[in-house]
């Protein structure tokens, strides 16, 4: 199975501020990775879809690049309702894996 | 509108069953992939497992930890996915998901339904 390492584990920051989460695979996934947000008590929601491909309906602040291994999901400009957590998830191989989360958190 | 609304959740004791339903609407359920996926209170999401399309041949797949306790179906005629959990753990407590790559996106999990509670317990 695929491996994944999210970084940072948390981190905390401010309304405006740029914010970038990284997402490593233990192996090459092409462009094959989708991130997630989830807030307390919600499902998770859909933002990126192969590495950088906005879902439909998310804001354009978000934004996802990448390939191979190494991943980054950056939100360029922090809006209050972004304070929440976010997953990355390998959808090269089966099966599919999640990573360990990245909670941001106001500062 | 696309929904995806489970049920059945609830309190059973280890070494007990449940069976979890996820009803679909707003889309062709009898094409859709759907998975289910968990996550344990205060932790990440897991995947469970998941079932393809009968024209796909409708075959199971599961995730190690419950491979051999949980079975995974589907009853188009009703547009409900299903999953029955036998032999359950402590460990197996969790809100449990089931979700669908509705757009074909590649695997990447575009609806999602709220969750039902699972919490196993003496």
């Amino acid at each position: 199975d695929i491996q994944m390492t999210q970084s940072p584990s948390s981190v905390s920051a401010s309304v405006g501020d740029r914010v970038t989460i990284t997402c490593r695979t233990s192996q090459g996934i092409s462009i094959w990775l989708a991130w997630y947000q989830q807030k307390p008590g919600k499902a998770p929601k859909l933002l990126i879809y192969g590495a950088s491909s906005l879902q439909s309906g998310v804001p354009s602040r978000f934004s996802g690049s990448g390939s191979g291994t190494e991943f980054t999901l950056t939100i360029s400009s922090l809006q209050p309702e972004d304070f929440a957590t976010y997953y990355c998830q390998q959808a090269n191989s089966f099966p599919p894996k999640f990573g360990q989360g990245t909670r941001l958190e106001i500062k | 509108e696309v929904q995806l609304v489970e049920s059945g959740g609830g309190l059973v004791k280890p070494g007990g069953s449940l069976r979890l339903s996820c009803a679909a609407s707003g889309f062709t359920f009898s094409d859709a992939w759907m998975s289910w996926v968990r996550q344990a209170p205060g932790k990440g999401l897991e995947w469970v497992g998941r079932i393809k399309s009968k024209t796909d041949g409708g075959t199971t797949d599961c995730a190690a930890p419950v491979k051999g306790r949980f079975t995974i179906s589907r009853d188009d005629s009703k547009n409900t996915l299903y999953l029955q959990m036998n032999s359950l753990k402590t460990e197996d407590t969790a809100v449990y998901y089931c979700t669908t790559d509705l757009a074909l996106i590649g695997d990447a999990f575009d609806v999602w339904g709220q969750g039902t509670v699972v919490t196993v317990s003496s």
